[in-house]
């Protein structure tokens, strides 16, 4: 059964970078399309973008000035960053296998944005 | 790039059939037969529960359909069950290499 962790970062300064990893276990990264997908909370579900085993990636336009993913094949994860983070950026984030029907998701960690 | 518009609530007895709908327009959810559904129960990470619009993946109960007719996609749950309490979410293609999520539903089982 495939398996995915997120990091916890905790909490973010305002302005500063967000950087989340999310290990996979039990089955392989590759040949898959990995998403990460974040939820404010009390709120609805927003796709934030996904990422190709090759490396190759997508980004949701209203996000795409200010975040980058990344995939390591040898490590069996994917990354996330989310530059210039404010108040709105506090969520939780969720990785999860493909890109647009997500069928392996992690349990998600909670990413606040304070000073 | 908007949200898709779902009901805020939708509720039912046990045993009843429920509807519950996604309009998008036709960028998203009328362009492309790749609609997907979630439910989330409260704490807990979305599961899919159908994708490509009707289809089920394994170990979903028969009880879960989705469909489509021009920009609204929906998802219906027959013989509804205290266990289908939860919210529901559609999630659309939008072009582009792009996806966008429904504003999300509560199923109530009264």
């Amino acid at each position: 059964q495939v398996q995915l962790q997120e990091s916890d970062p905790g909490v973010v300064k305002p302005s500063e970078t967000l950087s989340l990893s999310c290990t996979v276990s039990g089955g392989s990264i590759s040949p898959y399309y990995w998403s990460w997908i974040r939820q404010p909370p009390g709120k609805g579900l927003e796709w934030i973008g996904y990422i190709y085993y090759t490396g190759d990636a997508k980004y949701n336009p209203s996000l795409r000035s200010r975040v980058y993913m990344s995939v390591d094949t040898s490590k069996n994860l994917f990354s996330l960053s989310l530059t210039s983070v404010r108040a709105a950026d506090t969520a939780v984030y969720y990785c999860a296998r493909g890109s647009g029907d997500w069928d392996f998701w992690g349990q998600g960690t909670l990413v606040t944005v304070s000073s | 790039q908007s949200a898709l518009t779902q009901p805020a609530s939708v509720s039912g007895s046990p045993g009843q059939s429920i509807t519950v709908s996604c309009t998008g327009t036709s960028d998203d959810v009328g362009g492309y037969n790749i609609v997907s559904w979630y439910q989330q129960h409260p704490g807990k990470a979305p599961k899919l529960m159908i994708y490509e619009v009707s289809k089920r993946p394994s170990g979903v109960s028969f009880r879960f359909s989705g469909s489509k007719s021009g920009n609204t996609a929906s998802l219906t749950i027959s013989g509804l069950q205290a266990e289908d309490e939860a919210d529901y979410y559609c999630c659309s293609y939008a072009g582009s290499y792009s996806y966008v999520f429904g504003s999300g539903t509560k199923v109530t089982v009264l």
